[in-house]
């Protein structure tokens, strides 16, 4: 398997602009975390999906970010309109229900917001 | 919610000294408990784990406490190598429904192992 696939590995925006990350999952898995990660703040769960249904939310900062998983292999996160304070690694994350827990991240969204 | 603290925040220690890493939980319900190991610009990734109905487990050089009781867990590295450098994240879960349960992390250790 290929592991948890992300893109862009990489975005430079100017404030203001949509920003879409995409992630797949772990085939088979069928729990999918989108984190964030800053020096300031560590690894920050943003929300989490179980069998593509958003579970918990909470983490999302304000309303300018909203994630969907239409189907088991596709999730994005959404930034409108993006803001300098939004620049910070995001991270997808994916496990199966019947594994151990370990949970297996992808390389990472490293997003600069102008 | 569940809230992890975790200190240090940085930690040096000399080539084949041992390192201790500790994290305190809120959520009595949680009882699954990992750390995790990510290198300069990689993702974090598993190193070892412990669930509740365990005190201790070890990995070769790794070793994991957990008192249930005080709600504090710790990782242990002994015979430290220039390659152990990295930052280190614990986590805690509740699995109460399936092993579904969403990993909140501690705000992570800087180890710097010196040769």
């Amino acid at each position: 398997d290929a592991g948890v696939i992300q893109s862009p590995r990489h975005e430079v925006t100017e404030m203001g602009q949509e920003v879409t990350l995409r992630c797949k999952p772990i085939s088979g898995h069928n729990s999918l975390f989108w984190y964030r990660q800053t020096m300031m703040r560590g690894l920050e769960l943003l929300i989490y999906f179980n069998n593509n249904v958003p579970i918990d939310d909470s983490g999302m900062p304000e309303d300018r970010f909203s994630a969907k998983m239409p189907n088991a292999s596709f999730s994005t996160l959404k930034i409108q309109p993006s803001e300098p304070r939004d620049s910070a690694v995001y991270f997808c994350a994916s496990k199966k229900r019947e594994g151990t827990g370990e949970l297996f991240f992808g390389e990472g969204s490293r997003l600069t917001v102008l | 919610g569940e809230n992890v603290e975790q200190h240090p925040s940085t930690l040096s220690v000399q080539e084949g000294d041992s390192a201790v890493i500790k994290c305190t939980y809120s959520d009595s319900a949680s009882n699954y408990f990992p750390w995790y190991k990510q290198e300069l610009g990689k993702r974090p990734q598993l190193i070892i784990d412990i669930r509740s109905n365990v005190g201790e487990k070890k990995d070769q050089r790794i070793a994991v406490t957990l008192n249930k009781t005080a709600k504090h867990f710790s990782l242990h590295i002994t015979e430290t190598q220039p390659e152990d450098s990295a930052v280190y994240f614990c986590a805690a879960s509740s699995d109460l429904r399936g092993s579904q349960g969403n990993l909140i992390f501690g705000k992570g250790t800087k180890l710097s192992v010196k040769p």
